[in-house]
């Protein structure tokens, strides 16, 4: 079966400090992945999805970049983050075939202070 | 661009009981999906039910169901005998056709069921 885990789940860092979310998918090759933020009252952004290694489209111009080393691999990554990037991110995968339904992982809390 | 309003942002029904969770989407596409996922508490989104836009006959899944009402740009779920389990938030998302499972989601509404 296919699973999928983003670490970590809570962190708690300065403004100014780098940041690096991991999300891994295991269980299926060459799926679709996507980063959203989740904050109160305004439901989930899309930031960015892949649909392959080193592939990348971002959704909304922000403070933060997205990679895709390995197939199954994504990372959310900052240089310097902003207070306005706290928030609860999510990575997903879905089938490259359009389904429409996407698969979570736990969720990251990120604060910056 | 898309979007999706879930006006409610909180609702609460007693175990048993029957609650509708509104959801309205503002789009210029004629072929979409929408959806309505489910975010338990400290647990994963999950995906209750799908709807084709293509087709007229409301989807239904179990305890689950909507309703799709095209010329409206309405898209209600339907929680019939309301559980405990059921104690979650709730969003409703829409996706293009042929756009990559990309979604837009609605801000969610807090479904409480009380015992």
């Amino acid at each position: 079966s296919q699973t999928i885990h983003q670490w970590p789940a809570t962190l708690v860092q300065p403004v100014g400090s780098p940041l690096s979310l991991e999300c891994t998918v295991e269980g299926t090759s060459n799926p679709n992945l996507y980063w959203y933020r989740q904050a109160a009252g305004r439901g989930l952004q899309l930031l960015f999805y892949s649909v392959g290694i080193g592939q990348i489209s971002s959704e909304v111009p922000q403070n933060l970049s997205a990679s895709r080393p390995q197939d199954r691999q994504f990372i959310l990554s900052s240089k310097k983050l902003l207070l306005s990037d706290s928030g609860f991110y999510l990575c997903a995968w879905s089938y490259q075939r359009e389904a429409g339904e996407l698969f979570f992982g736990e969720g990251s809390r990120l604060t910056v202070l | 661009a898309q979007t999706v309003t879930q006006s409610q942002p909180e609702m609460s029904v007693q175990e048993a009981e029957t609650v509708t969770l509104s959801c309205t989407y503002d789009t210029s596409e004629n072929n979409y999906y929408l959806f309505w996922y489910k975010q338990p508490p400290s647990r994963q989104m999950i995906l209750v039910i799908r709807q084709e836009a293509y087709k007229q006959q409301n989807a239904t899944e179990n305890r689950f169901s909507v309703n799709f009402q095209k010329a409206a740009k309405s898209f209600s779920l339907k929680i019939s005998d309301s559980q405990l389990g059921d104690t979650a938030m709730y969003f409703c998302a829409f996706m293009k056709h042929e756009d990559g499972n990309k979604l837009v989601f609605g801000a969610g509404t807090i479904l409480r069921v009380k015992s």
